[in-house]
């Protein structure tokens, strides 16, 4: 079974310092996502990576960056963080291809910046 | 640009009613669609999908059928239960791995 593993559950920071959430992938899958759930918005995508050293910004990356240095990890970087930043973070993976029928997400980190 | 349109929740129902969740979409061409679930403390979960004009999709008891003339991919469980009770996301995808969801529709279920 595919698993998609985000290495925090709950998290809380300070305004201005520097956030690190990790997600790591363990089916070979080419492509993986950040995306920000918040109610009422629903899934927002940050950032997709489709290959290795590979990213491509999603419909609100700013005040996001991320790294991809190794197929099966994913990570996504909160600069500064601030207080709007405060939210539930989701990554995911799929195989390259299968058009969204093949996602596979982790259980989310839960941001709280303060 | 692509988006998907959800009623808003949360929605109340008693163990063993009928469950309708609408949702409709606004894409060029013929997107596939999707039904994604999330169960309390856990990621989304793929719960069915359809990939042309009429096709309908079930699993665990739910369907939903790809309307293109309404774009609409309702959808629907003739009796729900309390294990049913998560979050039900509507979303679409046109010819890429990236996924466009919907704002998410609650479902909680009483005994």
């Amino acid at each position: 079974d595919v698993k998609v593993t985000q290495s925090s559950r709950y998290l809380v920071k300070r305004t201005g310092e520097k956030v690190f959430l990790e997600c790591v992938q363990d089916m070979d899958h080419e492509n993986m996502f950040w995306y920000r759930q918040d109610p009422g918005l629903g899934l927002r995508l940050i950032y997709f990576s489709y290959d290795v050293k590979m990213k491509e910004k999603g419909d609100i990356p700013e005040g996001y960056s991320v790294s991809r240095e190794k197929k099966e990890r994913f990570s996504l970087i909160l600069e500064s963080a601030s207080t709007n930043q405060t939210s539930m973070y989701l990554c995911a993976s799929s195989p390259s291809g299968t058009g969204g029928q093949s996602l596979h997400f982790g259980n989310g980190t839960r941001l709280t910046v303060t | 640009g692509d988006s998907v349109t959800q009623m808003e929740g949360p929605v109340t129902l008693s163990e063993e009613a009928c469950l309708t969740i609408n949702c409709t979409y606004t894409a060029t061409g013929y997107p596939s669609l999707f039904w994604y679930v999330q169960y309390p403390g856990e990621g989304l979960q793929l719960l069915l999908k359809a990939t042309k004009a009429d096709d309908k999709g079930s699993n665990k008891g739910f369907e939903a059928t790809y309307r293109k003339e309404t774009t609409s991919f309702h959808l629907e469980k003739g009796s729900v239960q309390v294990s049913d009770s998560a979050v039900y996301f509507c979303a679409l995808s046109r010819n890429t791995d990236k996924l466009i969801f919907g704002t998410g529709t609650r479902l909680q279920v009483f005994p």
